[in-house]
C-alpha cells in the first residue's frame, strides 16, 4: 500500500536560510509525487509535481524538489526562505491505483515557521 | 480561468442538523473530490465523483453523501451532524486521470455546536 512520511511536523528557519522539507514515500510502482502548500484558513495550492519526466522539478515561489528513486524520497527545497513561506506543506503520492480510487495519499504535513 | 469555488466559506450548524456544501470545478474538469481536514487528523478522502457517478468513497458513515450535477458541480451533504464533523471540507477537481493531481478550492469551514 502507498504511504507518505513527512519527517518533522514542524520546521523552523531564519529568513534567508535554506528550506528543506523531507518526504519519503512507499509505492510498489513508479509514483506521481506532489507538494502542496496551505496557508492559514485556505485550501491547498499545488507547488509542484513529478510525473516521471525530469527528476528535478521546479515549482512556484522558488521551490523545487528532486525525485530520488533509490532513496524513495521527494524532498522540497528553497534556497532562501521568505516570511511569506510560512505555511503548512503537504507531500502527496499517487500511482496507477489512484486512477481507480481517485485518492491521493497525503503525508501528515509539515508546518514551516520563518523567523525574522 | 476561474479556480475551484466552494460555498459557503463558513457554516455553523447545531448537532443533529444537516449541512450542504457546494463545489464548482474548474471549467472542463469532470472529476470532483471531497476531503475532510479535521484538526489533528490530516486530510481524509471522502468522495470521488466523475461524469455524474460516485466512483469511490472513503471510510465515512453513510450520513456523508453527495452528488454531481450535469454541469459537473457537486454537493456534499452531511446528515445528523455530530460535533466531530467540525472540520475544513475541501473540494478539488481534475481533468482526466486523478493520478495527475488535483486543483483544490479554498474550503468550507463547518462548525457544529
Amino acid at each position: 500500500a502507498q504511504s507518505v512520511t513527512q519527517l518533522g511536523s514542524h520546521v523552523s528557519v531564519s529568513e534567508g536560510a535554506l528550506v528543506l522539507l523531507r518526504c519519503n514515500y512507499s509505492s510498489s510502482v513508479p509514483p506521481y509525487l506532489f507538494w502542496y502548500v496551505q496557508y492559514p484558513n485556505q485550501g491547498l495550492q499545488l507547488l509542484l509535481k513529478y510525473t516521471s519526466a525530469a527528476t528535478l522539478v521546479k515549482g512556484i515561489n522558488g521551490f523545487e524538489a528532486e525525485f530520488k528513486k533509490s532513496e524513495t524520497s521527494f524532498h522540497l527545497t528553497k534556497p532562501s526562505a521568505h516570511m511569506s513561506d510560512a505555511a503548512e506543506y503537504f507531500c502527496a503520492v499517487s500511482d496507477r491505483g489512484s486512477s481507480n480510487t481517485g485518492k491521493l495519499i497525503f503525508g501528515q504535513g509539515t508546518t514551516l515557521q520563518v523567523k525574522p | 480561468e476561474a479556480g475551484v469555488t466552494q460555498s459557503p466559506t463558513h457554516l455553523i450548524k447545531t448537532r443533529g442538523q444537516q449541512a450542504t456544501l457546494r463545489c464548482s470545478p474548474i471549467s472542463g474538469h469532470t472529476s470532483v473530490y471531497w476531503y475532510q481536514q479535521a484538526l489533528g487528523l490530516g486530510l481524509q478522502f471522502l468522495l470521488w465523483y466523475d461524469e455524474g457517478e460516485e466512483r469511490n468513497r472513503g471510510n465515512f458513515p453513510p450520513r456523508f453523501s453527495g452528488r454531481q450535477f450535469p454541469n459537473y458541480s457537486s454537493e456534499l451533504n452531511v446528515n445528523a451532524l455530530e460535533l466531530e464533523d467540525s472540520a475544513l471540507y475541501l473540494c478539488a477537481s481534475s481533468v482526466g486521470r486523478p493520478g495527475y493531481g488535483y486543483t483544490f478550492g479554498s474550503g468550507t469551514r463547518l462548525t457544529v455546536v
